[in-house]
């Protein structure tokens, strides 16, 4: 079955060290997404990317990159981990369609920056 | 986008039906209602969506006022695998652009008891 992956599940780190977390998904959709969740804000989006070599800046992306080589896979990376990127982090993915508004999330990974 | 109001909490008894409301009063003619949930520690779900008609799926139905300016989402039979937050997002329909973002609220928890 298709799915979406997420790894490594659970992260300790430490500051200012560069951190990749990875997103994998099967079902070779176009759109991509990176989410965190901290208790009182909700799901906020990072990044987003509707293609290969395209990237968008979402409402919190300062601190945080992504790249897309391939349909597969969305990598983000913390440059230098601060203790505020301590959180749980949601990958998501979704069609080129009207049906792109429906968007399938991966288990999610849990960072801790100390 | 649309803003949506949904209360913070809500109870259920198990095998009760739960009703989840959500108030979107300046959603505008070509937006949609979506829902997901999210149970704990896990990955938000997509539930359904809707323009205008009521809804059903294997899940749950979403019954939208004639105005469009609320909606409800009915889980006829709650569970206590039901517990989670659930999330009433509106979104622009596809309109062939690359828009596919969504902005999610503090939702609704919804607590099940037996």
């Amino acid at each position: 079955d298709a799915e979406i992956t997420q790894s490594p599940r659970h992260k300790i780190t430490e500051t200012g060290r560069q951190v990749t977390l990875a997103c994998h998904q099967t079902w070779n959709h176009n759109n991509m997404f990176w989410y965190r969740q901290d208790l009182g804000h909700g799901l906020r989006l990072i990044h987003y990317s509707y293609g290969v070599q395209d990237t968008n800046k979402g409402e919190v992306s300062d601190g945080y990159s992504v790249s897309r080589s391939n349909t597969e896979d969305l990598p983000l990376t913390l440059e230098s981990a601060a203790s505020s990127q301590t959180s749980v982090y949601f990958c998501a993915s979704s069609e080129s369609s009207d049906r792109g508004k429906t968007q399938y999330f991966g288990p999610g990974t849990r960072l801790l920056v100390l | 986008d649309a803003k949506t109001t949904q209360p913070p909490s809500m109870d259920c008894a198990e095998g009760r039906a739960a009703n989840l409301p959500c108030n979107h009063s300046t959603i505008s003619g070509n937006e949609y209602v979506y829902w997901y949930r999210q149970i704990h520690s896990q990955g938000p779900q997509y539930i359904i969506h809707g323009l205008k008609n009521n809804e059903t799926n294997e899940m749950a139905s979403l019954i939208i006022t004639e105005d469009r300016k609320s909606s409800t989402l009915i889980l006829p039979h709650a569970t206590l695998r039901d517990t989670a937050v659930y999330y009433c997002i509106v979104r622009p329909r596809w309109s062939g652009g690359s828009n596919y973002k969504l902005t999610f609220g503090k939702g609704t928890l919804l607590t099940v008891n037996p």
